[in-house]
């Protein structure tokens, strides 16, 4: 199975600050990753997929770029409904497997 | 409104069994690839288990394969996850899902693995 890697773990960080999560694919995975965003008690909610394209209703200040094995999620003016768990799944092939997970909290 | 809402979540003991439902609606449920992602308490995100729109292709993480099986009813909206030989490591809260761009979740079904 591919491993996906996330850094890092957490991070602590202020309204209006940019912010940047990678992940990392144990083999290429071409551009199959998607990013999710989960808040405490509720469903994952996808922002990104194939890698850098914006779901539908997600605000612009979310970015993903990469392709291959590595990966970056970023946020251009971090906003208080941000602060959540973010995570990378990987969709390139069977068995899917997500990202370990990167908690961005208020510092 | 797209909905999905699971059922089925429990408390049982190691070495049971347990079947676990996802009622869709308000989407053209046969159209979809249809996922199981599971949650353990204060972790993150497992993908557990995918099957095809019409059934025909099923797939499953190497964690729950040979215990797990995956099905769907297209005439009844619904989505199924038959889980046998549960382990306590199989304690999570159970989502279904449509993965990709058109993105729906359910709410969620605790399972509780416990003696």
């Amino acid at each position: 199975a591919i491993q996906m890697t996330q850094s890092p773990s957490s991070l602590s960080a202020s309204v209006g600050d940019r912010v940047t999560i990678t992940c990392r694919a144990s083999q290429g995975i071409r551009n199959d990753l998607g990013w999710y965003q989960q808040k405490p008690g509720k469903a994952p909610k996808l922002l990104i997929y194939a890698a850098s394209s914006l779901q539908s209703g997600v605000p612009s200040r979310f970015s993903g770029s990469g392709s291959g094995t590595d990966f970056t999620l970023t946020i251009s003016s971090l906003q208080p409904e941000d602060f959540a768990t973010y995570y990378c799944l990987q969709d390139y092939n069977y068995p899917f497997t997500f990202g370990p997970g990167t908690k961005v909290d208020i510092k | 409104e797209v909905q999905l809402v699971e059922s089925g979540g429990v408390v049982v003991q190691p070495g049971g069994s347990l079947r676990l439902s996802c009622a869709a609606s308000g989407f053209t449920f046969d159209d979809y690839t249809m996922h199981w992602v599971r949650q353990a308490p204060g972790k993150g995100l497992e993908w557990v288990s995918l099957i095809s729109w019409d059934g025909g292709s099923t797939y499953y993480a190497d964690s729950v394969k040979g215990r797990f099986t995956i099905s769907r009813d297209n005439s009844k909206n619904s989505l199924y996850l038959q889980m046998n030989s549960l382990r306590t490591e199989d304690t999570a809260l159970y989502y279904c899902a449509s993965l990709g761009p058109y993105n729906y979740w359910g709410q969620g079904t605790l399972v509780t693995v416990s003696s």
